[in-house]
């Protein structure tokens, strides 16, 4: 089972802040398969990005994800006051999935 | 517009068995394109996935409670469910069931609103 361990655990930033997210991988995963969620207090998860780097339906262009083999990023590149959140990312690989610990964005 | 719906017990006892099930609305639960999953999360913690299922009934389990859970679908009510036998305090958690792509998109891309289940005599 692959685990994904993501850093740091908080990020205090202010709005209009870059936010950088990563997440390792104990073991390489194909691009295709890693993904990001914003979740917010009280809510279910949302899909922010797919495939390591495409944005999920009405996701905005502030978002942006890259990343290959073990280690990915998540960036935020001026974050807006909906962004304070948790943030998650996931993979799949042989049928198995796994989420990472989790990134909290925290208003500085 | 697609719709899910987790219903079950909130109250579960100890080494019991905690009972789910997920209603899907706005489109087929047996369309070839998505598997249907149960995630988990404790409270104060992170998200767990615990397994998923194809409308033909293929599963796929989380390793560590794969001895617990069975999920299973009905198409004709175009539902899926959750059981997971011996439960204990760990098994607190807020369950939420989505809508799980396949192929190159196998992430989750529609969730229920969660619905918790606390585990105590």
């Amino acid at each position: 089972e692959i685990v994904l361990t993501q850093s740091p655990g908080t990020l205090s930033l202010s709005p209009g802040e870059r936010a950088t997210l990563s997440c390792r991988a104990s073991q390489s995963v194909t691009s295709s398969f890693l993904a990001w969620y914003q979740q917010k207090p009280g809510q279910a998860p949302r899909l922010l990005i797919y495939g390591a780097s495409y944005r999920a339906n009405g996701i905005p262009d502030r978002f942006s994800g890259s990343g290959s083999g073990t280690h990915f990023t998540l960036t935020i590149s001026r974050l807006e006051p909906e962004d304070f959140a948790v943030y998650y990312c996931q993979q799949y690989d042989s049928s198995l999935l796994t989420f990472g610990g989790g990134t909290k964005v925290e208003i500085k | 517009q697609m719709h899910l719906q987790e219903s079950g017990p909130g109250l579960v006892k100890p080494s019991e068995t905690l009972s789910l099930r997920c209603t899907v609305s706005g489109g087929p639960i047996s369309s070839s394109s998505y598997y249907w999953g149960w995630i988990r999360q404790p409270p104060g913690k992170g998200l767990e996935w615990i397994g998923s299922i194809y409308y033909s009934g293929s599963t796929h389990y989380k390793p560590s409670l794969k001895s617990r859970v069975t999920i299973s679908v009905d198409t004709s009510n175009n539902q899926f469910s959750l059981k997971l036998t011996s439960v204990t305090a760990a098994d607190t958690a807020v369950y939420y069931c989505a809508r799980l792509g396949t192929g190159y998109y196998l992430v989750f891309d529609h969730w229920g609103q969660g619905t918790r289940v606390i585990v105590s005599s």
